[in-house]
């Protein structure tokens, strides 16, 4: 049973635009949520995170929120830039589990110039 | 500062090889995780470790063993390789958990024939 998933495989936006990957968790344990961008050949860079005492956290054009009654965040881009064309990982992680997170299987963003 | 390295970046085994893999840290992190990622998933755990001379089993850790002797060091060992350990492999650390997101390698592509 897959405890985050991330149900697009792809999304393609236009640059500028809003970008809006979705993730869906089913494990009411968790209690932190992270997204990672990963270029193709290099490793994952942590990009955002968020308890589950708040339910938005904003970091420059990037925004995550949090909706734990429908157990689903969403990581929001804008705008949209060429250079976050990348594959998106949620992950989520329980408090008590020694901060192993459990990963989603990935969104491919494409950016369009 | 270099973050996490990871020693090889490429290898080809043959069935039943074994080898191990290295990852260091120097950043002084606790915590140290390795994850595998195949092709259109996401990562999963194998094994990680929560300070120096500990280690506990993932999500996938049969066929593989580790060790963290020294705190900058984790090291992953296949004693016998098989295909289905065929993945990209990847080492993380982190400071206090997920709070502060994991700070990943750039990965050893392993392909075992």
């Amino acid at each position: 049973d897959q405890q985050v998933k991330q149900n697009s495989p792809s999304l393609s936006v236009q640059e500028g635009r809003i970008s809006i990957l979705n993730c869906d968790y089913t494990n009411s344990m968790f209690d932190y949520f992270l997204w990672y961008k990963k270029y193709p050949a290099e490793g994952p860079t942590f990009l955002i995170s968020i308890s589950s005492i708040k339910d938005k956290n904003e970091d420059g054009r990037f925004t995550v929120f949090l909706n734990k009654s429908a157990k689903h965040l969403s990581l929001h881009i804008v705008p949209s830039q060429p250079g976050d064309s990348a594959v998106y990982f949620c992950a989520a992680s329980a408090n008590t589990n020694a901060g192993k997170s459990t990963f989603g299987d990935g969104t491919t963003l494409t950016v369009k110039p | 500062n270099a973050g996490v390295t990871q020693t090889p970046k490429f290898r080809v085994l043959k069935t039943g090889q074994s080898m191990t893999l290295l990852c260091a840290q120097d950043m002084n992190h606790e915590y140290m995780y390795w994850y595998r990622q195949d092709p259109g998933m996401g990562l999963r755990l194998i094994h990680y470790s929560v300070g120096e001379g500990t280690t506990a089993k993932g999500e996938v850790p049969d066929g593989y063993n580790v060790s963290r002797l020294k705190k900058q060091n984790f090291l992953l060992g296949l004693e016998s390789a098989a295909p289905s350990q065929t993945s990209v492999y990847f080492c993380a650390s982190s400071r206090d958990g997920p709070r502060y997101g994991y700070t990943f390698g750039s990965g050893t592509r392993l392909t075992v024939v």
